[in-house]
């Protein structure tokens, strides 16, 4: 089996910092995901990469940047935190059609 | 825009009693429905995935799909506390992830 690991699972940032999230897989998929978490709301999709160097956007990038800057890894980052942002955010990947995995999430809080 | 509406917002049940949470989506062409289950600090879980109307089981998860009702619901027989979790829905049309809508979740309590 694989696994999803994300990095750091803690983040504590200022505002108007920037701050980068680090995702690495080690199934091999060709596909990986970005999504936030907001209590109280559903996920939401910021990027996605179909292939290493591919980026696409999702619903809600704007104040994000990704890379993928090679197969196994994916990372994201907040261009500019916002004061007393809170939010979880949760690295996936999936091999053509079957099955989306999930990392266990960076949870960030802005101060 | 596709809008998945996730009941209860909470539920407590019975260690062995059945569990019943229940999904609404907007979009009559979804074709392809999952449930994922997140426990506390954790990641997603897909338990169960279905695709045309009908039922669908994996283990004690049970899936049941009535599109025209723009309906579908997760029951989970035997709940263990260890099933006490967040389960979330997500609706697509065809395999494309890109377009996956989450609900909001139900948390479910199993108490002993």
């Amino acid at each position: 089996g694989g696994i999803i690991t994300q990095t750091p699972k803690f983040l504590i940032g200022q505002e108007g910092q920037k701050l980068t999230l680090k995702c690495q897989q080690n199934f091999n998929h060709d596909t990986m995901y970005w999504y936030r978490q907001d209590s109280g709301k559903g996920l939401r999709l910021i990027y996605y990469s179909i292939t290493e160097n591919d980026l696409q956007k999702g619903d809600l990038s704007e104040g994000y940047d990704a890379s993928r800057e090679k197969k196994s890894s994916f990372s994201l980052t907040v261009t500019s935190a916002q004061k007393n942002e809170m939010a979880v955010f949760l690295c996936a990947s999936r091999q053509g059609q079957n099955t989306l995995y999930f990392g266990a999430g960076t949870r960030l809080s802005v101060l | 825009q596709q809008k998945v509406q996730q009941s209860p917002e909470s539920l407590t049940v019975s260690e062995g009693a059945m569990a019943s949470l229940n999904c609404t989506f907007s979009d009559g062409t979804s074709d392809n429905f999952r449930w994922y289950r997140q426990h506390s600090g954790k990641g997603l879980e897909m338990l169960v995935s279905i695709f045309s109307d009908g039922e669908k089981e994996e283990g004690r998860f049970t899936a049941h799909l009535n599109r025209a009702s723009l309906h579908v619901s997760l029951h989970i027989r035997e709940p263990q506390p260890s099933d006490s979790a967040v389960y979330l829905c997500a609706v697509s049309m065809g395999s494309g992830y890109n377009k996956l809508t989450f609900g909001k979740g139900t948390v479910l309590l199993v108490s002993p």
